[in-house]
């Protein structure tokens, strides 16, 4: 177990939805990632929260959106979902900014758009 | 732009038997971390190593080792006697110094036979 929960674990929606995953980092870790995992892309960084504050961007849709509120849980809002949003997006945290710190992964949420 | 590559895509081996997944980076960067993720059947990413740049020495952690050689831009992952617990993707990661997000390789799956 790393420290780091996801809810939901599982979610099906319809195209045009709009959903929201939520994210609890490990104790005292300000950092928290998105990442998402499908068949076509791998695993891609999303975005990254430092403390309340986004600290850089990926390959991010401007469809999706997030947020670290200031108990530091995250939220990642996917909106105008289609089917190739399906995925498995995963939260990591880490204990700060320094890159050698490791980033822990909580249990993913598998999201499927029909 | 840095990118992480894991030529095989998959590999199976039976039990007991040794194996070794191969990952090779590139970049620009001089100082740079590279990771190593597994991702069991349950689809979480459980962190296996992180090395610096600047650390060329290999790692032993019981039946795991890692061999980082800059010179090839490789940083290859061993399981001595495989055990069926073993399966699962492994993936590749490297993340640049003053960068936030980790890039990862395809993974690969391994599966030891029983």
């Amino acid at each position: 177990d790393s420290g780091v929960t996801q809810t939901p674990k599982h979610l099906i929606t319809a195209t045009g939805q709009r959903v929201t995953l939520r994210c609890s980092p490990r104790s005292g870790d300000l950092s928290v990632y998105w990442y998402q995992q499908s068949l076509d892309q791998g695993l891609q960084f999303l975005i990254q929260y430092y403390n309340g504050e986004e600290r850089a961007k990926g390959n991010i849709l401007e469809r999706f959106s997030a947020q670290q509120f200031p108990d530091l849980h995250s939220e990642l809002n996917l909106s105008s979902l289609e089917l190739g949003d399906s995925a498995l997006y995963f939260c990591a945290s880490s204990g700060g900014t320094r890159a050698y710190n490791e980033q822990f992964f909580g249990p993913g949420t598998r999201l499927t758009v029909l | 732009a840095q990118k992480v590559t894991q030529a095989q895509t998959e590999i199976s081996v039976v039990e007991k038997e040794d194996v070794t997944l191969d990952c090779v980076y590139e970049t620009r960067d001089t100082t740079y971390y590279l990771f190593w993720y597994k991702q069991p059947p349950s689809g979480e990413l459980v962190f296996l190593i992180r090395r610096n740049s600047f650390d060329e020495q290999n790692e032993i952690s019981g039946r795991y080792s890692w061999n980082f050689q800059k010179s090839t831009s490789s940083f290859n992952f061993t399981i001595t006697a495989s055990q069926v617990v073993d399966s699962a993707v492994y993936f590749c990661a490297l993340r640049l110094f003053g960068n936030e997000k980790l890039t990862f390789g395809t993974g690969t799956r391994l599966t030891i036979i029983p």
